[in-house]
C-alpha cells in the first residue's frame, strides 16, 4: 500500500476559505515535511516535523499551520486562502539516513 | 544557506541517446546528493543518490557523478527510452539537515 498517502488530491476553492490537507506515512519514519511545488515546478520547503514537534519553519505565513498528532501524520491547515497559495502541496517522510519519500501531492486551487 | 543551480532546464533527445544534467551547490559541507525523478501528476521519486565519499556511483543505466573540490554533481542516463522522460530534480544536504533541491530539468524523450 502507498507509503506516504495525502488527501485530498484535488482542492478547489473561494480566496478567504480556510482548508486542510492531511497526509500520513507507514513507514515508521520519524521525521516529515511539507513543500510547496509552484506552476514553474519549483520545490520549496515548508516545513519539517520531528516525533511531533516543529524543527523547520521557512518562514512560511502564520496563515499557514502545520499538526503533528503523532509522528506517523502531519497535516497542513491553511486559513484565509489567497490566490497566491495556488500550489501543488506535497507531504513526504525522512529515513535516518536522508532519503524522502513523497506523496502524490495535492494540487490546491484558489478562486 | 545552500543553494542549489540545476541546468538545463529542459533537454530534449532521441531515444537511445545519452543526457547530463548538471547541478552546483554552494555549501561545501553538503554531503548528501540525490536525484529525484517526478512523473506528470505524481510525487518525487528518489532514482539514485550519492554521498561526499563517493565519487561516482552507477545503476544500471543511470549514473551520478560528484566533483566536491568544483561543488558539482551530474546525472547521467544512458540508453534513454521515452518512460524516462520526467522532470528530474537534484538536492543537496549537510547531515540530517533540509534537502534544497535544484530547479528541476524537464526531459524528453523522442522515439
Amino acid at each position: 500500500d502507498t507509503a506516504v498517502s495525502q488527501t485530498p488530491k484535488y482542492l478547489v476553492t473561494q480566496m478567504g476559505n480556510d482548508k486542510s490537507i492531511k497526509c500520513e506515512q507507514n513507514l515508521g519514519h520519524d521525521t516529515m515535511y511539507w513543500y510547496k511545488q509552484d506552476s514553474k515546478k519549483f520545490l520549496k520547503i515548508m516545513f519539517s516535523y520531528n516525533n511531533k514537534e516543529l524543527i523547520i519553519n521557512e518562514t512560511v505565513p502564520n496563515r499557514f499551520s502545520p499538526k503533528s498528532p503523532d509522528k506517523a501524520h502531519l497535516n497542513l491547515h491553511i486559513n484565509s486562502l489567497e490566490l497566491g497559495d495556488s500550489a501543488v502541496y506535497f507531504c513526504a517522510s525522512k529515513t535516518n539516513t536522508g532519503e524522502l519519500f513523497f506523496g502524490e501531492g495535492s494540487r490546491l486551487t484558489v478562486l | 544557506g545552500e543553494n542549489v543551480e540545476q541546468h538545463p532546464s529542459t533537454l530534449s533527445v532521441q531515444e537511445g541517446d545519452s543526457a547530463v544534467i548538471k547541478c552546483t551547490y554552494s555549501d561545501s559541507a553538503s554531503n548528501y546528493f540525490p536525484w529525484y525523478k517526478q512523473e506528470l501528476g505524481k510525487g518525487p521519486q528518489l532514482i539514485i543518490d550519492i554521498r561526499s565519499n563517493v565519487g561516482e556511483k552507477k545503476d544500471q543505466r543511470i549514473a551520478v557523478t560528484l566533483n566536491k573540490t568544483a561543488k558539482h554533481f551530474s546525472l547521467h542516463i544512458t540508453e534513454t527510452q521515452p518512460e524516462d522522460s520526467a522532470v528530474y530534480f537534484c538536492a543537496a544536504s549537510k547531515r540530517t539537515d533540509k534537502l534544497i533541491f535544484g530547479t528541476g530539468t524537464r526531459l524528453q524523450v523522442f522515439p
